[in-house]
Protein backbone atom coordinates (compact mmCIF):
# COMPACT_ATOMS: atom_id res chain seq x y z
CA UNK A 1 0.00 0.00 0.00
CA UNK A 2 1.17 3.66 -0.11
CA UNK A 3 3.53 4.78 3.02
CA UNK A 4 5.61 7.80 3.41
CA UNK A 5 9.05 7.40 5.09
CA UNK A 6 10.77 10.57 6.86
CA UNK A 7 13.39 11.36 8.76
CA UNK A 8 12.52 10.84 12.30
CA UNK A 9 14.31 13.36 14.37
CA UNK A 10 14.23 14.69 16.82
CA UNK A 11 16.15 17.42 15.14
CA UNK A 12 18.04 20.50 16.95
CA UNK A 13 19.40 23.41 14.97
CA UNK A 14 20.09 26.96 15.74
CA UNK A 15 18.53 29.71 14.77
CA UNK A 16 19.23 31.05 11.04
CA UNK A 17 20.72 27.63 10.28
CA UNK A 18 19.41 25.39 7.04
CA UNK A 19 16.82 22.59 7.34
CA UNK A 20 16.78 20.07 5.23
CA UNK A 21 13.67 17.47 6.20
CA UNK A 22 13.82 14.24 4.04
CA UNK A 23 10.52 12.40 2.57
CA UNK A 24 10.25 10.11 0.43
CA UNK A 25 6.78 8.51 -0.66
CA UNK A 26 5.67 4.88 -2.13
CA UNK A 27 2.60 4.79 -3.82
CA UNK A 28 0.54 3.50 -7.37
CA UNK A 29 -0.31 6.72 -9.80
CA UNK A 30 0.44 10.52 -9.12
CA UNK A 31 -0.59 11.30 -5.29
CA UNK A 32 -0.78 14.71 -3.70
CA UNK A 33 1.67 15.53 -1.39
CA UNK A 34 1.71 17.69 1.41
CA UNK A 35 3.60 18.99 4.62
CA UNK A 36 1.89 19.97 7.38
CA UNK A 37 3.20 20.89 10.83
CA UNK A 38 2.02 20.35 14.63
CA UNK A 39 2.93 23.47 16.61
CA UNK A 40 3.24 22.07 20.39
CA UNK A 41 -0.25 21.83 22.14
CA UNK A 42 -2.25 22.70 18.54
CA UNK A 43 -3.52 20.84 15.85
CA UNK A 44 -1.93 19.91 12.50
CA UNK A 45 -1.99 22.93 9.89
CA UNK A 46 -1.12 22.50 6.17
CA UNK A 47 2.19 24.13 5.30
CA UNK A 48 2.17 23.51 1.85
CA UNK A 49 1.39 20.96 -0.86
CA UNK A 50 2.44 19.75 -4.73
CA UNK A 51 0.10 17.95 -6.76
CA UNK A 52 2.38 16.65 -9.85
CA UNK A 53 5.58 16.21 -10.56
CA UNK A 54 8.64 18.91 -10.67
CA UNK A 55 5.96 21.54 -8.73
CA UNK A 56 7.30 23.29 -6.19
CA UNK A 57 5.03 24.23 -2.50
CA UNK A 58 5.79 27.13 -0.65
CA UNK A 59 4.90 29.15 2.21
CA UNK A 60 6.61 30.93 4.96
CA UNK A 61 9.79 30.48 3.72
CA UNK A 62 9.40 26.52 3.33
CA UNK A 63 9.69 24.88 0.37
CA UNK A 64 9.34 21.05 -0.93
CA UNK A 65 9.86 19.76 -4.83
CA UNK A 66 7.60 17.12 -5.76
CA UNK A 67 10.46 14.99 -7.59
CA UNK A 68 8.76 12.12 -9.82
CA UNK A 69 12.51 10.01 -10.50
CA UNK A 70 13.25 9.92 -7.00
CA UNK A 71 9.58 9.72 -5.31
CA UNK A 72 10.86 12.30 -2.53
CA UNK A 73 9.21 15.79 -1.54
CA UNK A 74 12.32 17.24 0.76
CA UNK A 75 11.52 20.26 3.23
CA UNK A 76 13.64 23.02 3.65
CA UNK A 77 14.13 26.15 4.71
CA UNK A 78 16.93 28.90 4.04
CA UNK A 79 16.99 30.32 7.70
CA UNK A 80 15.10 28.64 10.93
CA UNK A 81 13.54 30.94 13.68
CA UNK A 82 12.72 29.48 17.01
CA UNK A 83 9.01 30.25 15.67
CA UNK A 84 9.29 27.19 13.93
CA UNK A 85 10.10 24.56 16.47
CA UNK A 86 7.29 21.90 15.78
CA UNK A 87 6.65 18.45 14.32
CA UNK A 88 6.35 18.23 10.70
CA UNK A 89 4.52 15.63 8.57
CA UNK A 90 5.04 14.60 5.38
CA UNK A 91 1.77 13.38 3.44
CA UNK A 92 0.17 12.03 0.84
CA UNK A 93 -2.72 11.95 -0.96
CA UNK A 94 -3.52 9.09 -3.60
CA UNK A 95 -6.43 10.75 -5.25
CA UNK A 96 -8.91 13.75 -4.50
CA UNK A 97 -10.99 13.48 -1.45
CA UNK A 98 -8.97 10.38 -0.65
CA UNK A 99 -7.52 9.57 3.06
CA UNK A 100 -4.59 11.32 3.57
CA UNK A 101 -1.12 9.13 4.70
CA UNK A 102 0.86 10.64 7.11
CA UNK A 103 4.82 9.77 7.35
CA UNK A 104 5.77 9.50 11.28
CA UNK A 105 6.45 13.05 12.25
CA UNK A 106 10.19 15.03 12.32
CA UNK A 107 10.23 16.87 15.40
CA UNK A 108 12.57 20.29 14.89
CA UNK A 109 13.55 22.49 18.00
CA UNK A 110 14.86 25.81 17.13
CA UNK A 111 17.41 27.01 19.83
CA UNK A 112 18.29 31.02 20.05
CA UNK B 1 -10.07 32.02 6.89
CA UNK B 2 -12.74 29.29 7.33
CA UNK B 3 -11.95 26.62 9.99
CA UNK B 4 -12.96 23.39 10.64
CA UNK B 5 -13.92 23.55 14.70
CA UNK B 6 -13.84 20.31 17.49
CA UNK B 7 -15.27 19.88 20.84
CA UNK B 8 -14.64 19.29 23.65
CA UNK B 9 -10.69 19.84 23.41
CA UNK B 10 -10.40 17.34 26.01
CA UNK B 11 -12.24 14.39 27.33
CA UNK B 12 -12.29 12.23 30.02
CA UNK B 13 -13.77 9.03 29.97
CA UNK B 14 -13.79 5.60 32.14
CA UNK B 15 -13.60 2.83 30.51
CA UNK B 16 -16.46 1.42 28.89
CA UNK B 17 -18.21 4.25 28.60
CA UNK B 18 -19.49 5.88 25.46
CA UNK B 19 -18.08 9.19 23.77
CA UNK B 20 -18.96 11.22 20.87
CA UNK B 21 -16.45 13.62 19.65
CA UNK B 22 -18.08 16.94 17.68
CA UNK B 23 -16.70 18.45 14.84
CA UNK B 24 -18.29 21.42 12.53
CA UNK B 25 -16.52 21.18 9.43
CA UNK B 26 -16.06 24.25 6.78
CA UNK B 27 -19.38 25.08 5.71
CA UNK B 28 -19.72 24.04 2.14
CA UNK B 29 -17.35 21.01 1.98
CA UNK B 30 -18.93 17.91 1.33
CA UNK B 31 -15.83 15.08 2.15
CA UNK B 32 -15.65 14.66 6.08
CA UNK B 33 -12.92 12.40 7.98
CA UNK B 34 -11.54 11.63 11.09
CA UNK B 35 -7.90 10.75 12.36
CA UNK B 36 -6.41 9.70 15.58
CA UNK B 37 -2.78 9.92 16.49
CA UNK B 38 -1.86 8.01 19.62
CA UNK B 39 1.00 10.21 21.45
CA UNK B 40 3.88 10.21 20.15
CA UNK B 41 2.96 8.36 16.76
CA UNK B 42 2.17 8.94 13.38
CA UNK B 43 -1.46 10.14 12.86
CA UNK B 44 -3.94 7.22 11.47
CA UNK B 45 -6.89 7.12 8.90
CA UNK B 46 -10.04 6.01 10.55
CA UNK B 47 -12.90 7.00 8.10
CA UNK B 48 -13.96 9.10 5.66
CA UNK B 49 -17.64 9.84 5.14
CA UNK B 50 -19.23 11.13 1.68
CA UNK B 51 -23.20 11.80 0.87
CA UNK B 52 -24.22 10.88 4.47
CA UNK B 53 -22.06 7.53 3.98
CA UNK B 54 -19.00 5.76 5.07
CA UNK B 55 -16.41 6.03 1.79
CA UNK B 56 -13.91 4.13 3.33
CA UNK B 57 -12.63 3.19 6.97
CA UNK B 58 -9.23 0.95 8.27
CA UNK B 59 -9.38 -1.30 9.98
CA UNK B 60 -9.35 0.57 13.14
CA UNK B 61 -12.66 1.64 12.70
CA UNK B 62 -14.27 -1.52 13.84
CA UNK B 63 -17.67 -1.78 15.44
CA UNK B 64 -17.10 0.26 18.49
CA UNK B 65 -16.66 3.20 16.20
CA UNK B 66 -19.57 5.23 14.62
CA UNK B 67 -20.15 8.62 12.53
CA UNK B 68 -22.55 10.42 11.88
CA UNK B 69 -23.64 14.15 10.67
CA UNK B 70 -26.91 14.69 12.38
CA UNK B 71 -27.89 18.06 11.16
CA UNK B 72 -26.24 19.68 8.21
CA UNK B 73 -22.96 21.19 10.58
CA UNK B 74 -22.35 18.90 13.15
CA UNK B 75 -20.15 15.56 12.07
CA UNK B 76 -19.68 13.34 15.40
CA UNK B 77 -17.66 10.46 15.89
CA UNK B 78 -19.12 8.02 18.43
CA UNK B 79 -17.01 4.96 20.36
CA UNK B 80 -19.56 2.87 22.18
CA UNK B 81 -17.26 1.74 24.88
CA UNK B 82 -14.02 2.88 25.03
CA UNK B 83 -11.02 1.01 25.81
CA UNK B 84 -7.50 2.39 27.34
CA UNK B 85 -6.06 2.40 23.90
CA UNK B 86 -8.75 4.28 22.67
CA UNK B 87 -6.72 7.20 24.01
CA UNK B 88 -5.53 10.10 21.59
CA UNK B 89 -5.61 12.75 19.78
CA UNK B 90 -8.82 12.75 17.31
CA UNK B 91 -8.61 14.78 14.70
CA UNK B 92 -11.78 16.02 12.55
CA UNK B 93 -10.75 17.25 8.38
CA UNK B 94 -13.19 18.33 5.80
CA UNK B 95 -12.17 19.18 2.10
CA UNK B 96 -14.22 19.51 -0.86
CA UNK B 97 -15.70 22.48 -3.02
CA UNK B 98 -15.27 25.41 -1.58
CA UNK B 99 -14.36 28.93 -3.03
CA UNK B 100 -10.72 30.21 -2.47
CA UNK B 101 -9.98 26.56 -1.14
CA UNK B 102 -8.41 24.04 -2.76
CA UNK B 103 -11.00 21.15 -3.62
CA UNK B 104 -8.52 18.71 -2.45
CA UNK B 105 -6.62 19.57 0.38
CA UNK B 106 -7.77 18.01 3.73
CA UNK B 107 -7.92 21.15 6.67
CA UNK B 108 -7.80 19.63 9.90
CA UNK B 109 -9.33 20.41 13.28
CA UNK B 110 -7.43 21.41 16.70
CA UNK B 111 -8.22 17.88 17.45
CA UNK B 112 -9.81 16.71 20.83
CA UNK B 113 -7.67 14.53 23.30
CA UNK B 114 -9.51 11.82 24.38
CA UNK B 115 -8.44 10.07 28.22
CA UNK B 116 -10.05 6.58 28.68
CA UNK B 117 -9.42 5.79 32.57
Amino acid sequence: GDSVTQMEGPVTLSEEAFLTINCTYTATGYPSLFWYVQYPGEGLQLLLKATKADDKGSNKGFEATYRKETTSFHLEKGSVQVSDSAVYFCALSSTSYDKVIFGPGTSLSVIP
Amino acid sequence: EPEVTQTPSHQVTQMGQEVILRCVPISNHLYFYWYRQILGQKVEFLVSFYNNEISEKSEIFDDQFSVERPDGSNFTLKIRSTKLEDSAMYFCASSGLKRGLSTDTQYFGPGTRLTVL
